[in-house]
């Protein structure tokens, strides 16, 4: 069975500071990687997709993701932190799963931004 | 484009009664919607996918008769909690496209009392 891990539940930075929010997953094959970003009162918003090609992915809002098979991990990181960026980021893993597809969910990392 | 709403956004129901929420689709055709049930704390749980004049597939652990899905046109699907109880309060999330490519409505807050 596919499963996610997003090891931070909360996170703290400042504005202007760099991000990184971590994401590793299990599954048995290359899976299909996904970031997404939920704000209060709003769905869940694709910020990149991995599929295949190249392991370095860019994104909407300034965001990338690096695919690591090695690691199991598919990290997401922006260079500098806006204000707006303060919301809920799932990591998601699609694969196979019981003979369908299917996509499984991490439990989310909460990002505060403070001035 | 690929905007998908949810109504109600919140909704208080005493224990024993149904309360329907409706998924919709608002610029596209969407074959396939999926429903989806987030705890405090946790992740976002697959409940169910539902194909447009079908029946819906219900995840393992789901109650098909508790948790009716209906998905009688490509712009709507609706789940009903049908004799609600404190323990089905949660955040229900709809989404819709294919399995790889969904769209997420903002969710309905369902409190049970």
């Amino acid at each position: 069975a596919q499963s996610v891990t997003q090891p931070d539940i909360h996170i703290t930075v400042s504005e202007g500071a760099s991000l990184e929010l971590r994401c590793n997953y299990s599954y048995g094959a290359t899976p299909y990687l996904f970031w997404y970003v939920q704000s209060p009162g709003q769905g869940l918003q694709l910020l990149l997709k991995y599929f295949s090609g190249d392991t370095l992915v860019q994104g909407i809002k300034g965001f990338e993701a690096e695919f690591k098979r090695s690691q199991s991990s598919f990290n997401l990181r922006k260079p500098s932190v806006h204000w707006s960026d303060a919301a809920e980021y799932f990591c998601a893993v699609g694969g196979n799963s019981g003979g369908y597809q299917k996509v499984t969910f991490g439990i989310g990392t909460k990002l505060q931004v403070i001035p | 484009g690929a905007v998908v709403s949810q109504h109600p956004s919140w909704v208080i129901c005493k224990s024993g009664t149904s309360v329907k929420i409706e998924c919709r689709s608002l610029d596209f055709q969407a074959t396939t919607m999926f429903w989806y049930r987030q705890f405090p704390k946790q992740s976002l749980m697959l409940m169910a996918t539902s194909n447009e004049g079908s029946k819906a597939t219900y995840e393992q652990g789901v109650e098909k008769d508790k948790f009716l899905i209906n998905h009688a046109s490509l712009t709507l699907s609706t789940l009903t909690v049908t004799s609600a109880h404190p323990e089905d309060s949660s955040f229900y999330i709809c989404s819709a496209g294919r399995v790889y490519e969904q769209y997420f409505g903002p969710g309905t807050r369902l409190t049970v009392t």
